[in-house]
């Protein structure tokens, strides 16, 4: 069974860039058509920040689509999120899942100075 | 963007008795490929949300039986026949077939 981790810093200054990698275990990433990376501030709803397809084309939430960007990593079994001038609105619990049966845990990220 | 609505917000349940979670599109969630794109999920507290149900009615390995989806369109339910403590928890429905993909708002589901 596939199963994902995410890993990135969980402080991020405000206008820096969130870095998340969400590594693949348990199979390849080349296995499955999409990859997806879903956000959830705290105590509110899930959001979707965007796909990448394993051909390494992405999506992106309109809403975020100027600061973001998700690539695939296929020799090192990964894939990554990139969001640019972040700000306090931006602090939330990260997912990856690979749309959709499979989650990770989720990791934390705090925009404060 | 479609828009998923979730009703109830709050579904406080009696232990063994059903419960029903209706989700709305804004948009027909049929795809051109025939297939309709609608999943529910399950976040129980403090962990990362599992998909329950796949293609409105598929229900995920592992997912108790008691769990059922239907719907078709723009008008989706999950019904729980018999919830038990474990199902305790915020119910999103999910929709893949427009981008951006969109999520309901979530149905808190508590024991009563």
């Amino acid at each position: 069974q596939v199963q994902l981790q995410e890993s990135g810093p969980g402080l991020v200054k405000p206008s820096g860039t969130l870095s998340l990698t969400c590594a693949v275990s348990g199979g390849s990433i080349s296995s499955y058509n999409y990859w997806s990376w879903v956000r959830q501030p705290p105590g509110k709803g899930l959001e979707w920040i965007g796909e990448i397809s394993r051909s390494g084309s992405a999506k992106y939430n309109a809403s975020l689509k100027s600061r973001v960007t998700i690539s695939i990593d296929k020799s090192r079994n990964q894939f990554s999120l990139n969001l640019t001038s972040v700000a306090a609105a931006d602090t939330a619990v990260y997912y990856c899942a690979n749309t959709w049966d499979v989650w990770g845990k989720g990791t934390t990220v705090t925009v404060s100075s | 963007d479609v828009v998923m609505t979730q009703s109830p917000l709050s579904l406080p349940v009696t232990l063994g008795q059903p419960a029903s979670i209706s989700c709305r599109s804004s948009q027909s969630l049929v795809n051109s490929d025939g297939n309709t794109y609608l999943n529910w999920l399950q976040q129980r507290p403090g962990q990362s949300p599992r998909r329950l149900i796949y293609q409105v009615s598929n229900r995920d390995s592992g997912v108790p039986d008691r769990f059922s989806g239907s719907g078709s369109g723009t008008d989706f339910t999950l019904k729980i026949s018999r919830v038990e403590a474990e199902d305790v928890g915020v119910y999103y429905c999910l929709q893949g077939t427009h981008w951006p993909k969109t999520f309901g708002q979530g149905t808190k589901v508590e024991i009563k």
